[in-house]
């Protein structure tokens, strides 16, 4: 199967910083990708869909200018977490879709975010 | 709204124990029906893709099946690593994104 990569695999920060979450994927190229964030016990809410040359798009309740993607290449996409507050730690995950299989998801294996 | 609810919240079997998991979706414009493992601290780990109704898949202990309305997975005889939650999400044809079902924690004891 297809292989998404992401890191890091976990980060610490402290509130006010901004950390950056890059998604990868490794075989194959990805017009779009997806970010999600998981909290406890609970399930992926979709944030935002990343596409490759434009801007992405914002779930509704997602602020754009907290977090900021920018998907550079077929092959990653970025997830900025501005101004961190210890309300934002989370796992965030991201998929991939191949570029001629669009309805194919492939997940990386997440990101933990503490903030502290 | 797309909906998507499984059942049960969670499931302890004995090794051996055959039994079913089920998701009840609502969407518009089903592009395909997915079903994912996911480990704790880990992302989900695709299983299976079902895209009409009366479909079914298997791999190794795992048998997935769609209706109109619901999915179902089996686990047949299953085993202490098939421990895990399973999720399941409905894609719309028109943007494909994935909605998240709640998912179903399976705890398997030998």
């Amino acid at each position: 199967g297809a292989v998404v990569s992401q890191h890091p695999s976990w980060v610490i920060c402290k509130s006010g910083t901004s950390v950056k979450i890059e998604c990868r994927s490794l075989d194959f190229q990805a017009t779009t990708m997806f970010w999600y964030r998981q909290f406890p016990k609970q399930s992926l809410m979709l944030m935002a869909t990343s596409n490759e040359g434009s801007k992405a798009t914002y779930e509704q309740g997602v602020e754009k200018d907290k977090f900021l993607i920018n998907h550079a290449s077929l092959t990653l996409s970025t997830l900025t977490v501005t101004s961190a507050h210890p309300e934002d730690s989370s796992f965030y995950i991201c998929s991939a879709s191949p570029r001629d299989r669009e309805d194919e998801a492939f997940f990386g294996q997440g990101t933990r975010l503490t903030v502290v | 709204e797309d909906q998507v609810t499984q059942s049960p919240e969670a499931l302890r079997l004995q090794e051996g124990e055959s039994s079913s998991l089920n998701c009840s979706y609502t969407v518009s414009g089903l592009r395909g029906l997915f079903w994912y493992r996911q480990d704790p601290g880990k992302g989900p780990e695709f299983l299976f893709t079902l895209y009409s109704a009366g479909e079914e898949k298997e791999k190794e202990r795992l048998k997935a099946t769609l209706t109109k309305k619901e999915s179902f997975l089996h686990i047949t005889a299953p085993k202490p690593e098939d421990s895990a939650t399973y999720l399941c999400a409905p894609m719309r044809s028109n943007d494909y994104k994935l909605s998240f079902g709640a998912g179903t924690t399976v705890t398997v004891r030998a």
